[in-house]
């Protein structure tokens, strides 16, 4: 099966720096996706990982270790809207197209 | 673009009932998705189309679920002898066919079965 782990929830302050990790064990690997959803909305996508390396798009850089099995999302120069849940997603290789999410990481950002 | 559409927002129905929902994705999106998402959890894949054709049904809560993509465009979920375990929202999202295959979100239907 499947095994997506990410913490369950996280605080920070404005301003600052956080790092969400997630840790994957699944059958196959074809790319690992972070997605942010504020509370009551869809999830919106942030960055796509498929190598190993870092990945940096603005205030968000997403990081991949594929023979680790682990991810990270660091999010830079926090503000309040920052305030959301951060979904890791696995898509397995094989064919299929269906990204397997974690349950999230609800991040609370405070002044 | 209008992004991914779902209606109804909200759904509130008692047990035993049969409820729809209706998906229409981006329109040149070929792919389409089915989630269910329940309060501090994320999303739970339930069915998959690539236009008309249902390539994953196995995921399906029960034999209560069902989907159809009809004409590869709009998509239905229809759930019957709805159960209180069923109250979620269902997400439904597509994605291009091409690149990263990242998927576009709608914003969902919260059902609530009383």
């Amino acid at each position: 099966g499947q095994n997506i782990d990410q913490p369950t929830e996280m605080t920070a302050t404005e301003g600052a720096i956080v790092q969400i990790n997630c840790t994957y064990q699944t059958s196959g690997f074809n790319g690992l996706f972070w997605y942010q959803q504020h509370a009551g909305e869809a999830p919106t996508f942030l960055s796509y990982n498929v190598l190993d390396g870092l990945e940096e798009k603005g205030r968000f850089s997403s990081f991949l270790s594929r023979s680790k099995g682990y991810s990270y999302l660091l999010l830079k120069e926090l503000q309040m809207k920052d305030s959301a849940s951060y979904l890791c997603a696995v898509r397995l290789s094989g064919g299929s197209y269906i990204p397997t999410f974690g349950r999230g990481t609800s991040l609370i950002v405070h002044p | 673009d209008t992004g991914v559409s779902q209606n109804p927002r909200h759904k509130i129905t008692k047990r035993g009932q049969n409820v729809t929902f209706r998906c229409d994705p981006i329109s040149e999106h070929n792919r389409l998705y089915w989630y269910r998402q329940t309060l501090g959890q994320g999303p739970e894949f339930l069915t998959y189309f690539q236009n008309e054709a249902q390539l994953e049904k196995s995921r399906l809560l029960s034999d209560r679920f069902s989907a159809e993509r009809p004409k590869g465009s709009f998509s239905t979920l229809e759930i019957q002898r709805t159960e209180q375990g069923d109250s979620a929202m269902y997400l439904c999202a597509s994605s291009p066919g091409t690149g990263i295959e990242k998927l576009f979100f709608g914003s969902g239907t919260q059902l609530s079965v009383l």
